[in-house]
């Protein structure tokens, strides 16, 4: 157990609808990352943040949003699903953002759109 | 920009063997970070091992170590006495030099290790 929890483990939503992804970090880890992960595009960074400030983007869609609350927990909101949506969506977090800073992964939500 | 190279798909080795892991990076930092993790069937990312640039010595994890070669840019993993249970997909990522990439991990495409008994 990594101490990352995320809710829901599964999801399962049509085309078209908005979810929220929800990830609490380390007890205190200050910094939290999300990942993709799809067979296509392997894993691929989204979004981090550093106690509550976004940090670092990466190739995160319009559609996709996130922000980290003030208990540190973070929520990731995907909305206008489409079927190349469908992956598995991991929250990461790490106490700092460099040298042996190693990320704690939750254990993922599967996201399917159908 | 970075980039990790896992050009190893899949491999095989025999239970009790030796394994090793490769993975070559690209990046024109001169600090950078390097990790392993583990995949189970299962799912979770588990951490295995880390080696940063400067350190002077390959990084060592009980079974686990890292073959550091800094000139060619490369960071295998190696797997001593292979057991069962890691059979496993195996990620080598390299942590994004500088303040404004936060830190994050970017990922090869993995290598699909199986342990036969």
């Amino acid at each position: 157990d990594s101490g990352v929890t995320q809710t829901p483990k599964h999801l399962i939503t049509a085309t078209g609808q908005r979810v929220t992804l929800r990830c609490s970090p380390r007890s205190g880890d200050l910094s939290v990352y999300w990942y993709q992960q799809s067979l296509d595009q392997g894993l691929q960074f989204l979004i981090q943040y550093y106690n509550g400030e976004e940090r670092a983007k990466g190739n995160i869609l319009e559609r996709f949003s996130a922000q980290q609350f003030p208990d540190l927990h973070s929520e990731l909101n995907l909305s206008s699903l489409e079927l190349g949506d469908s992956a598995l969506y991991f929250c990461a977090s790490s106490l700092g953002t460099s040298g042996r800073n190693e990320q704690f992964f939750g254990p993922g939500t599967r996201l399917t759109v159908l | 920009a970075q980039k990790i190279t896992q050009t190893q798909p899949g491999m095989f080795v025999q239970e009790k063997e030796a394994v090793t892991l490769d993975c070559t990076y690209d990046t024109s930092d001169p600090s950078y970070g390097l990790f392993w993790y583990k995949q189970p069937s299962s799912g979770e990312m588990i951490f295995l091992i880390y080696q940063g640039s400067y350190d002077q010595q390959n990084a060592t994890e009980g079974r686990y170590s890292l073959n550091f070669q800094k000139a060619r840019k490369s960071a295998n993993l190696v797997i001593s006495a292979s057991q069962l249970g890691d059979s496993a997909m195996y990620f080598c990522a390299m942590r994004a030099p500088g303040y404004n990439q936060g830190g994050k991990l970017i990922f090869g495409q993995g290598t699909e290790l199986s342990v036969k008994p």
